[in-house]
């Protein structure tokens, strides 16, 4: 079946401009996770949602930084005003059980 | 608070023979262990997991894991390397409570030499 999918791929934005990434996940999966892979950092947890639950935001690094997810499915990843710092790897995942995460292809994010 | 250590950022072995690659976690109660490779401009992929039962777990593209409760170890290993299996490897873990993050580590890069 179809896997993580994320748009968009690539996404080359201005210092200060706002940006969206949306993750779609494997249908069914009732988890979803987002992370941020860069050099300086590896690979970091952002936020994860699951089902109705009050989503877990201890891992976002700013007040910039939001996400949402609409009716347990879809799910975006908003950053406003974005910084240089914000240059990244963006990496959703999803999840039936409580066991593994299949990961999407990331979004790339290139602050200028 | 969970932590995971992968001490080397390369290994090198030659095809054919055998590989390994450490990890080494902390985490308060039971561990759930993970360990996912990354092709170039890819995503991470499930390798083999470890929850309960066996110590010996087996994965995808003949990969293997070993829990190791008394050193908290979970190195991954495979008998015979393959060219195609050079890539970045992470090690994760998580804690069992309930669905919760994986805490990475720092990520190994294999190279198999022809």
């Amino acid at each position: 079946g179809a896997g993580v999918s994320q748009s968009p791929s690539n996404k080359v934005t201005e210092k200060g401009k706002d940006v969206e990434l949306r993750c779609d996940p494997i249908s069914g999966h009732t988890a979803l996770y987002w992370y941020r892979q860069s050099l300086g950092q590896g690979l970091e947890f952002l936020i994860y949602f699951q089902g109705n639950s009050a989503p877990d935001k201890s891992g976002l690094p700013s007040d910039r930084f939001s996400a949402e997810r609409t009716g347990g499915s879809v799910s975006t990843l908003t950053i406003q005003r974005t910084q240089q710092e914000d240059s990244a790897v963006y990496l959703c995942a999803s999840s039936l059980a409580e066991y593994e995460q299949y990961f999407g292809p990331g979004t790339r994010l290139t602050v200028t | 608070a969970q932590s995971v250590a992968q001490p080397e950022d390369q290994v090198n072995v030659a095809e054919g023979n055998p590989l390994t690659v450490k990890c080494t976690y902390s985490v308060s109660g039971n561990p759930y262990l993970f360990w996912y490779v990354q092709y170039p401009n890819r995503g991470l992929q499930f390798l083999l997991k470890y929850i309960t039962g066996d110590n010996l777990v087996k994965g995808s593209y003949g990969f293997e894991a070993e829990f190791n409760k008394s050193q908290t170890s979970f190195h991954l290993k495979k008998p015979s390397a393959l060219v195609s299996d050079s890539a970045l490897y992470f090690c994760a873990v998580r804690d069992s409570r309930g669905f919760q993050k994986l805490v990475f580590g720092t990520g190994t890069r294999l190279l198999v030499s022809p």
